[in-house]
């Protein structure tokens, strides 16, 4: 089944203590990114990648990090995570990097920073 | 870069009822219009899309439009039913690599 995997589904961590979400897609897609979703903002991205080796800021990167060494995995890292991060986290997969093809999104990582 | 406005941000309708969904973008470079549905507890998933090059789509109750022109475009579901509830997001995308959400409407369909 194609799918793309987020984990955790739900974290509760503390102020400054680093993490990593992971996010696999077995679809071979090029394109993945990271979203976070806030009530009444909507899905703002926060990091894309169009390949392997191949990342760039979206409009919201502050404080976060990616990596993206194999094809199938883009983890996002928030290496001193602070309460204004509490958000839902969504990772998401496409064929294309044109940005004009259907994206598949994971279920999400409820993230809380206290 | 692009801007997408998205209205309502909530909509109630009755059961059997027709729902509409309007969204206006800025870049008259993007080409490319998706509508996503999110359930509770789960990612967006795609339920429509259009491209610039065609001005209307349909895929049984769901239709979307696209006026180029006005940079309007809008999601249109006939016969609503309870399932029907969830969470809508149009986007644009094509002028960047960074496509562009509206806000969501959050569609509530009563029985």
């Amino acid at each position: 089944e194609a799918q793309v995997t987020q984990n955790p589904r739900y974290l509760i961590t503390v102020t400054g203590k680093k993490l990593t979400v992971t996010c696999s897609q077995n679809m071979n897609h090029e394109y993945m990114s990271w979203y976070r979703q806030d009530p009444g903002l909507g899905l703002r991205q926060i990091y894309y990648s169009m390949n392997v080796e191949a990342t760039d800021k979206g409009d919201v990167p502050e404080g976060y990090k990616v990596s993206r060494k194999e094809k199938r995995n883009f983890p996002l890292i928030l290496e001193s995570p602070s309460p204004n991060q509490t958000s839902l986290y969504f990772c998401a997969s496409s064929l294309s990097p044109h940005g004009n093809q259907p994206q598949h999104f994971g279920d999400g990582t409820r993230l809380s920073i206290l | 870069g692009e801007n997408v406005e998205q209205h309502p941000s909530t909509l109630s309708v009755q059961e059997g009822d027709s729902a509409v969904i309007k969204c206006t973008y800025s870049d008259s470079a993007s080409n490319y219009f998706p509508w996503y549905k999110q359930e509770l507890g789960k990612g967006p998933q795609l339920i429509i899309d259009i491209r610039s090059n065609v001005g209307e789509k349909k895929d049984q109750r769901i239709a979307v439009t696209l006026n180029k022109t006005a940079k309007h475009f809008s999601l249109h579901i006939t016969e609503t039913q309870p399932e029907d509830s969830a969470v809508y997001f149009c986007a644009a995308s094509g002028g960047s690599y960074i496509p562009t959400f509206g806000r969501g409407t959050s569609l509530i369909v009563h029985p």
